[in-house]
């Protein structure tokens, strides 16, 4: 079975400064990684995945995630982080023979002006 | 283009009621998911749809939980004798198939408060 682990459940940060959200994951097979944003009283909004290819993926609002398969891991990062970028944050892994994402248990990002 | 939405938004009701969730999916998205998410829980995946059928539902908490989908496109959740257990948000996704690398895009969500 599948399984993700975000080990911190608050990330603090001042704007203008470098934002990193850690993910670790376990699956059976080759991971299917995908992260997502969620705002209050919103729905989960896609931020980017990765599926195979370059380890190092770009999504959306200048967010980017780098697979590290040694370390099982799949830290999404900011260069410069935005008040507007306070939210919940969810990483998620799909294996390979299923068909559900399975979400890590969020973590709170605040960034300060 | 319209993404997903569910309706209500919000929905409170009494225990032991019953209570439907709906959900529109992206036009042309074959698949369809349904997932919980409550304090206690986190998100929980519940059942999901290719096409009208529904090939696993063994993440419904009990078999008060049912769900269907007609038309390739809407999709209701049903929860039958709500118990307080069963407030959380319930949130759909769909994707345009179900291979590996598809992408799930979910709808605002319906929030369910059991008095």
């Amino acid at each position: 079975a599948q399984s993700v682990a975000q080990p911190e459940d608050q990330v603090n940060v001042a704007e203008g400064n470098p934002l990193t959200v850690k993910c670790t994951y376990s699956v059976s097979g080759n991971p299917y990684l995908f992260w997502y944003v969620q705002y209050p009283n919103r729905g989960l909004q896609f931020l980017l995945k990765y599926i195979t290819g370059d380890n190092l993926v770009k999504g959306s609002y200048g967010f980017e995630a780098e697979f590290n398969k040694s370390q099982t891991s799949f830290h999404l990062k900011k260069p410069s982080a935005l008040v507007s970028d306070s939210a919940l944050y969810f990483c998620a892994v799909r294996d390979p023979n299923d068909y559900k994402l399975s979400f890590g248990a969020g973590t709170t990002v605040t960034v300060r002006a | 283009g319209a993404g997903v939405s569910q309706s209500p938004s919000n929905k409170v009701t009494e225990k032991g009621k019953d209570v439907e969730l709906r959900c529109d999916p992206i036009s042309g998205h074959t698949a369809l998911y349904w997932y919980r998410q409550s304090l206690g829980q986190g998100l929980e995946f519940l059942i999901y749809f290719q096409g009208n059928s529904a090939p696993d539902k063994s993440g419904l908490p009990s078999d008060r939980f049912s769900a269907e989908r007609t038309g390739g496109s809407v999709s209701t959740l049903t929860i039958q004798r709500t118990q307080q257990e069963d407030s959380a948000v319930y949130l759909c996704a769909s994707s345009l198939e179900t291979g590996v690398g598809e992408t799930q895009y979910f709808g605002p969500g319906t929030r369910l408060l059991v008095l």
